[in-house]
């Protein structure tokens, strides 16, 4: 699996958009990024996944950058709830083959009131 | 709610017994993982089953096994426990072997004492 880089913190105001930026450099070109979020010791929570056209959904939007190596997740309003570790991964897509998702360390990503 | 119940939420043990923990996926998923996260390592992809089958073996110890039921339930089997093992275990469920929304559970906190 390709290898993602991603900052170990940030913060955010509440309302503002956040911004989590991932790099992810040896990406292959049939590997998707992945993102999911885990707020406190919950489950992991999915979020969006794309391949290298941007995509969005009820809870973010991902830019995957021409060369593919790196991404950004945004979360356009920020909220309290959306503090959280988030994780960037990126898996192979194959449909019949294997699956797991291999978890780096995240991004801490702290909204503040 | 993912829909992925995992129990029992927490276990307290000593060291050296052996622990049984369960996993039912959402409702049609046919593929299981199992994941591991404590303090200092993070999420660890322990095991992959799909349809009764397993598929992918990640950093899961020999004292670790793990099963999947025609019913398509999933036990996490740990024996001779350490005070190491002791760690957030999460399941996850997702619809086939590709990749895809992978829900997970509310994970049962495991402590050896």
């Amino acid at each position: 699996d390709a290898k993602t880089t991603q900052p170990t913190s940030m913060d955010c105001a509440e309302g503002r958009a956040a911004n989590l930026p991932c790099n992810h450099s040896t990406i292959s070109g049939n590997e998707y990024v992945y993102w999911y979020r885990q707020i406190h010791s919950q489950g992991p929570q999915y979020i969006i996944h794309g391949l290298k056209n941007n995509e969005t959904n009820e809870m973010a939007s991902l830019i995957i950058t021409e060369d593919r190596k790196s991404s950004t997740l945004i979360l356009p309003h920020a909220t309290l709830r959306d503090t959280a570790v988030y994780y960037c991964i990126v898996r192979l897509f194959s449909g019949a083959g294997s699956y797991q998702l291999t978890f780096g360390k995240g991004t801490k990503l702290s909204v503040i009131p | 709610d993912s829909g992925v119940t995992q129990t029992p939420k927490h276990l307290i043990t000593a060291t050296g017994q052996r622990v049984t923990l369960r996993c039912s996926p959402r409702s049609g998923d046919l593929s299981v993982y199992w994941y591991q996260q404590s303090l200092d390592q993070g999420l660890q992809f322990l095991i992959q089953y799909y349809n009764g089958e397993e598929r992918a073996k990640g950093n899961i110890l020999e004292r670790f096994s793990a099963q999947q039921f025609p019913d398509l339930h999933s036990e996490l089997n740990l024996s001779s426990l350490e005070l190491g093992d002791s760690a957030l275990y999460f399941c996850a469920s997702s619809e086939g072997q590709g990749l895809g929304e992978a829900f997970f559970g509310q994970g049962t906190r495991l402590t050896v004492v």
